[in-house]
Order: C-alpha cells, then structure tokens, then sequence
C-alpha cells in the first residue's frame, strides 16, 4: 500500500503570509495527487487535483506542483477563509490520504 | 446541484450490524464510481471503499475487508454501506463521496457526513 505524509501538522501563519504544505508519497504515483481542505464540522472541500490542476471555482492564491514522490500545496497570500486543515490524497492505487495539515492563525 | 444526503448512523453495540444510505441527486448517478470515506473523532480521513458505476466492481480497504459491503441501486440513486461485526474503532464520520469521473478514485463533491457511534 502507499503512505502518504504530510508536514507539518501544524503551522502557525498570518494573514498575508505565503505558505507551503508538503506531502509525500512512499512510492511513485506519477501525478495522481489531490489536495482537499477542510473546515471544522464540515466535509472537505476539493481544492486541487493531478498534482497541479486547480479545480473549478477555487481561488487563484492556491496552487499545487510536483510528481513521483514529492508534492506541494502553496497559498500565496493567506486570507482568513483559509485557517483550516488540509489533505493530501493519492489516487495513483485506489486512494489514502496523508495525514493532514492544520493551519492556524500566529 | 449535486446533493449527497447521508442516512443511517447511530449508536450501536459491538458486534452489531446497520446499513448506511446515501441519496444522490443533481447528477446522472449511473455514471459515477462512488466512494465511502470516514473520519474518527479528532482524526483524519480514512478510505473505505469503492463501488463502480454500474456495480461490478468494488474495492475495500484492508481495515473494512470482510466486514463491510458497499453497493448501489442506480434506479433510486442510492449508495449503501452495509457494516457487520462493528467494532469501537469503526466509530467514525462516514462520508459519502462522488468520484470526478467514471472510475479516478478523486472526489469533487461529499455528503455531509453521518455520524456511526461503537459502544455499549
């Protein structure tokens, strides 16, 4: 099975702040990667898929690249909207996802 | 609008069994693989199983094998979950998910999630 990791777990931004998530995968899964966000009490939200395809509707401010192993989710300039946790997923073999990334305010 | 409504959770006993449903509208469901994905208190998500968009084929994690069956009836537009010998760490909220596509294993829409409690 691949494994997905996510770092950090937490990070600590301010409003404004250009900020970075990685994920890594225990194997190659070429570019069959999704990033999702998620809100308290709420189900997650599909932000990017195949590595760096934004989906229909999210913000320009959030992006993502990489392929093989290692990937990267990147908001530009962080807005009060995006304090949330994020998910990394492959779906290169059926699906897991990472651990998961909770961005907090400084 | 596509619309994925979650029903069936619940407290329940160890060892016991219930059967979740997800209702689907504002899509042609016929043509979508669907997917259930859980989350336990506090932690993150967690894959559980793939059905295709007709049926044939499905998928389960390790975690699940055995003990959970999904399946579908594309004539009400509904994707089941059928779960046995529940044990505490199946405590969780299960989510019902649309793949993007007929079989990519990505979701673009979720349910809002229903809530299974284990525990005598």
């Amino acid at each position: 099975d691949i494994q997905m990791t996510q770092s950090p777990s937490t990070l600590s931004a301010s409003v404004g702040d250009r900020v970075t998530i990685t994920c890594r995968a225990s194997q190659s899964i070429s570019s069959w990667l999704a990033w999702y966000q998620q809100k308290p009490g709420k189900a997650p939200k599909l932000l990017i898929y195949k590595a760096s395809s934004l989906e229909s509707g999210v913000p320009s401010r959030f992006s993502g690249s990489g392929s093989g192993t290692e990937f990267t989710l990147t908001i530009s300039s962080l807005q009060p909207d995006d304090f949330a946790t994020y998910y990394c997923q492959q779906y290169n073999s059926y699906s897991a996802f990472g651990g998961g990334t909770k961005v907090e305010i400084k | 609008e596509v619309q994925l409504v979650e029903s069936g959770g619940g407290l329940v006993q160890p060892g016991g069994s219930l059967r979740l449903s997800c209702s689907a509208s504002g899509f042609t469901f016929s043509s979508y693989a669907m997917h259930w994905v859980r989350q336990a208190p506090g932690k993150g998500l967690e894959y559980v199983s793939a059905i295709s968009s007709n049926g044939g084929s499905t998928y389960y994690a390790d975690s699940v094998k055995g003990r959970f069956t999904i399946s579908r009836d594309n004539s009400k537009n509904t994707l089941y979950l059928q779960r046995s010998s529940l044990r505490a760490d199946d405590t969780a909220v299960y989510y019902c998910v649309k793949d993007s596509s007929s079989w990519t294993y990505y979701f673009d829409y979720w349910g809002q999630g229903t809530l299974v409690t284990v525990s005598s």
